[in-house]
């Protein structure tokens, strides 16, 4: 099972629209990593989150931490099409330094 | 500059047969991970290396499989008898440093994805 529950699995949204990824953990995080994966390639790092209440944006996509660091969201404003892709977060949630992963946000941007 | 690099890209391969996996990670980053990605599944950690340190191999599924890091850069993947179920995208990320409670962002390679028939 997963220990970080993404949400929704997919989204497909018209191109302009706001859109809203979760992920979701019953642990306290201690980071939370957002990335971006593309078909046949790598991942690519987004953003970083540490501190509760946090929140970073990068061009039209912004990322919060609650307070509790327990839930994380990746919000984008005004779609492109180059923000189709699969969306995954990652966190260090243990005593030891493996992280664990949300199985993945796959995002569809109709033009 | 370059970033991580995997090879091969895609490796097809007979059950039974043995595969080995390269990574060569960002030059001067020391923590290096290995990860497994099934369709429509997250990341599985297999193994981590951090500089010198003995890695953390807690994620290897079986004893089937094995890595090693040389000179504390380029690193190998060993599936010895590979299984179906061994089919999968192996990633690769390098990351600069670990503070030692927390991860600074890892760079990922492309992936190799291995086809066992």
């Amino acid at each position: 099972s997963q220990e970080l529950e993404q949400s929704p699995q997919s989204l497909i949204v018209q191109e302009g629209k706001n859109l809203t990824i979760n992920c979701t953990s019953s642990k306290t995080l201690y980071g939370l990593y957002w990335y971006k994966q593309k078909y046949g390639e790598g991942l690519i790092f987004l953003m970083m989150l540490q501190k509760g209440g946090e929140e970073k944006s990068h061009e039209k996509i912004t990322a919060k931490l609650d307070e509790k660091k327990q839930q994380s969201s990746l919000h984008i404003t005004a779609s492109q099409p180059s923000h189709a892709g699969i969306y995954l977060c990652g966190a260090d949630a243990a005593s030891n330094y493996q992280l664990i992963w949300g199985a993945g946000t796959k995002l569809i941007i109709k033009p | 500059g370059a970033g991580v690099s995997q090879s091969p890209s895609n490796k097809v391969t007979e059950k039974g047969k043995d595969v080995e996996l390269r990574c060569d990670p960002i030059s001067g980053h020391t923590a290096l991970y290995w990860y497994r990605q099934s369709l429509g599944q997250g990341l599985e950690f297999l193994i981590y290396f951090q500089g010198n340190s003995a890695p953390d191999k807690s994620g290897l599924p079986s004893d089937r499989f094995s890595a090693e890091r040389t000179g504390g850069s380029v690193s190998t993947l060993t599936i010895q008898r590979t299984q179906q179920e061994d089919s999968a995208v192996y990633l690769c990320a390098s990351s600069s440093r670990y503070s030692g409670t927390y991860h600074y962002e890892q760079y990922f390679g492309p992936g190799t994805r291995l086809t066992v028939t």
